[in-house]
């Protein structure tokens, strides 16, 4: 089975742009979930979804939201960029049980300038 | 508030000694308990969990022990290689309230000397 892919790995904006990030699970995977990760902060939980759901919410600003499609992939947004929203942004997939490992992508590096 | 907590931001380890990762957790709803481990430039990698009804569970070199009434579980390296030397996170959810939500520690980089 392919992995998590997340796309674009690199990406540079600049404050008040925004930005879209894209993640594909695991096939056959129905549960994404976002994190953002900075450093001495560990992951941060953003948001899950599952079957297009939001199912969960972190404690973050509305400007951070997502998305996700019929076939599972979901789409992360972040408006009016700050320069501490520079940081990697994981995606992890799981098939959506309570006690899943999830399987995560290599990240997008966001640089905000 | 941070409900996950690795308070050790790095180890040191001779190559062949045992490593142990601590985690502690406020949460007494957490019942699910996962290990992962990061190189640099990628997403973590699922090592072990251990459900709440554990206190213990071993996979190869990799054991996780959980003490319930403490908060605090543990990850077990024997014996460390020097390609165990990576940033290693612990997470928890509460998967009994099916809120599918995962907290991470803020990691420990583990150094295995050779």
């Amino acid at each position: 089975k392919a992995g998590v892919t997340q796309t674009p790995r690199y990406l540079i904006k600049t404050r008040g742009q925004q930005v879209t990030l894209s993640c594909s699970p695991i096939s056959g995977h129905r549960s994404v979930s976002w994190y953002q990760q900075t450093p001495g902060q560990g992951l941060q939980f953003l948001f899950e979804y599952f079957s297009e759901t939001q199912r969960n919410k972190g404690n973050f600003p509305g400007r951070f939201s997502g998305r996700q499609f019929s076939n599972s992939r979901s789409e992360m947004n972040v408006s009016t960029l700050e320069l501490g929203d520079s940081a990697l942004y994981l995606c992890a997939s799981t098939e959506g049980g309570p006690y899943n490992e999830q399987f995560f992508g290599p990240g997008t590096r966001l640089t905000v300038l | 508030d941070q409900q996950v907590k690795q308070n050790s931001p790095s180890l040191s380890v001779q190559e062949g000694r045992i490593s142990i990762l601590n985690c502690d957790y406020t949460n007494s709803m957490f019942d699910y308990f996962l290990w992962y481990k990061k190189y640099p430039a990628e997403g973590p990698t699922f090592l072990i969990s251990i459900s709440s009804i554990k206190d213990k569970n071993e996979d190869g070199r990799f054991t996780v022990f959980l003490n319930k009434s403490a908060k605090h579980l543990s990850l077990h390296i024997v014996p460390s290689q020097p390609g165990d030397s990576a940033v290693y996170f612990c997470a928890a959810s509460e998967g009994d309230s099916g809120t599918y939500k995962y907290i991470f520690g803020t990691g420990t980089r583990l150094k295995v000397l050779a």
